[in-house]
């Protein structure tokens, strides 16, 4: 079945840049995302890469995407405390019900001033 | 802006008792969906609507029902509450008329986070 992993915790200091990798199972995927969750909140989609795509840069964030190793990693530039959340990784796939998506377990990113 | 809105942000329940978990989205969204959070394993799919009064088993539908008789409307059921299903319950929402690349754009609530004693 369809697997998302990432590893549970990151922490940099404020101004640094901050690298969350994400690894998926499923070649199929057509698009793969990435979700914030602030404390407190429900989860926000971030930014989001269609498969055919090796890079996505979006003001401080950038995306890439290791389509053959299945590795799909999300970089902030200039981390401030504010980017303090748990990011989500997600990858979609279709089922009998439509389009789908699996998370995976998440990473805390811990910014420190 | 799409408002996914809980009813509870904090419930407490004890062991046996019946618990309903309250989800109302403001967007005419089709597609409503319930995941329950737990540390280290992310976000994992319980049950899902694609219509009224349709519902279909996610990853982990033991132990939980839905109902979803009006469309802005999604309630998760805990028929007989137990201490393994103390965790942060997420309702989403997600719909086919969008202009997103895809329908998989989901809009999440704040979360009910659920203790059963």
């Amino acid at each position: 079945g369809e697997d998302v992993e990432q590893s549970l915790f990151l922490s940099v200091r404020e101004g640094d840049s901050s690298v969350i990798n994400c690894t998926y199972t499923d070649s199929s995927s057509t698009y793969l995302y990435w979700y914030k969750q602030e404390p407190g909140a429900g989860l926000q989609l971030l930014t989001y890469i269609f498969s055919n795509m090796d890079m996505k840069q979006d003001q401080r964030l950038t995306v890439l995407l290791n389509k053959k190793d299945k590795h799909l990693s999300l970089r902030i530039a200039d981390t401030q405390t504010g980017d303090s959340a748990i990011y989500f990784c997600a990858e979609s796939f279709i089922n009998n019900a439509g389009n789908m998506l699996t998370f995976g377990g998440g990473t805390r990113l811990m910014v420190k001033p | 802006d799409v408002k996914v809105t809980q009813s509870s942000r904090y419930l407490v329940k004890r062991t046996g008792e019946k618990v309903f978990l309250e989800c109302v989205q403001d967007m005419d969204h089709e597609n409503m969906f319930w995941y329950r959070q737990d540390p280290g394993l992310g976000l994992r799919l319980i049950y899902f609507s694609y219509d009224v009064k349709m519902k279909e088993k996610g990853d982990i539908p033991e132990g939980y029902s839905v109902s979803r008789e009006k469309k802005e409307r999604f309630s998760l059921i805990l028929e007989s509450a137990s201490t393994n299903q103390t965790s942060m319950y997420l309702c989403a929402s997600s719909t086919l008329r969008t202009d997103f690349p895809t329908n998989e754009k989901l809009f999440f609530g704040s979360g009910t986070q659920l203790s059963v004693l």
